[in-house]
C-alpha cells in the first residue's frame, strides 16, 4: 500500500525550532516529488514548496521562501519540514502530499497532482 | 504570488449538477494544462479529484469532470451526492511553484 505516514502533533513555543516528519512506503520515493502543504486552523490550502528526493531539488513557495527549509533523507524514504525560529502564526495544520510529476530537460510534461497525502501534523505555537 | 480565485460558496440538489470556478492569471491557469482539483472534507486530508485540467485519477467517479477556457478553469460534479459535500480546491502550476485557491464549501 502506498502511504505517507507523518509524525505526531507538535505544541511549541514562540522561538523554538521544530522538524516533522514524512515518510513515504510502497513506492520508489526517489522518483516523486514531495510536497508540503499548511492549512491554517479554518482556513485554506496554502503551498509550502515541494522536494523531489532523487536529487534533493527543492521548490519554495515566494511566500515560504526564508520562512522554512524542506530537506529529505532518500535512505529512509522520509522527507522534512524544519522551523528554526517558530512564530505563533506558524500554528496550522501541516500535510505532506506525493506529487507525481514527469519532466523532460528541464521542462514538465506531466503533472499528476498531489495523489497521496499524509494524515497532517498538527502544530500549536503557544506561550 | 496570488491566490487563484474561488466562489466562497457553491450549492445544489442531490441529483442536480453544480459547477466551481477557478480563476487565475496567464501566468499560472491560462499558462498551463496543469491544473489539478482537491476535495477535503471536515477534518480530513484532501484527495485528488482531477488533475491536467480533466484527467480523474482511478478510483474518483465520473460525476467530477474538469475543464478550462482562458485564465478559468471549472470543476463540475454531476448527480450530486450527499458524501459530495465538502470543501474543493484548485491548484494550478505558476512557473516553477504552485498556487491554491481559496476554496469553495459544496453544499448538498
Amino acid at each position: 500500500e502506498v502511504q505517507l505516514v507523518q509524525s505526531g502533533a507538535e505544541v511549541k513555543k514562540p522561538g523554538e525550532s521544530l522538524k516533522i516528519s514524512c515518510k513515504g512506503s510502497g513506492y520508489s520515493f526517489t522518483t516523486y516529488w514531495i510536497g508540503w502543504v499548511r492549512q491554517m486552523p479554518g482556513k485554506g490550502l496554502e503551498w509550502m514548496g515541494i522536494i523531489y528526493p532523487g536529487d534533493s531539488d527543492t521548490r519554495y513557495s515566494p511566500s515560504f521562501q526564508g520562512q522554512v527549509t524542506i530537506s529529505a533523507d532518500k535512505s529512509i524514504t522520509t522527507a522534512y519540514l524544519k522551523w528554526s525560529s517558530l512564530k505563533a502564526s506558524d500554528t496550522a495544520m501541516y500535510y505532506c502530499a506525493r506529487h507525481g510529476i514527469s519532466m523532460v530537460r528541464g521542462v514538465i510534461i506531466n503533472d499528476y497532482g498531489m495523489d497521496v497525502w499524509g494524515q497532517g501534523t498538527a502544530v500549536t505555537v503557544s506561550s | 504570488q496570488s491566490a487563484l480565485t474561488q466562489p466562497p460558496s457553491a450549492s445544489g440538489s442531490p441529483g442536480q449538477s453544480v459547477t466551481i470556478s477557478c480563476t487565475g492569471t496567464r501566468s499560472d491557469v491560462g499558462g498551463y494544462n496543469y491544473v489539478s482539483w482537491y476535495q477535503q472534507h471536515p477534518g480530513k486530508a484532501p484527495k485528488l479529484m482531477i488533475y491536467e485540467v480533466s484527467k480523474r485519477p482511478s478510483g474518483v467517479p465520473d460525476r467530477f469532470s474538469g475543464s478550462k477556457s482562458g485564465n478559468t478553469a471549472s470543476l463540475t460534479v454531476s448527480g450530486l451526492q450527499a458524501e459530495d459535500e465538502a470543501d474543493y480546491y484548485c491548484s494550478s502550476y505558476a512557473g516553477s511553484n504552485r498556487v491554491f485557491g481559496g476554496g469553495t464549501k459544496l453544499t448538498v
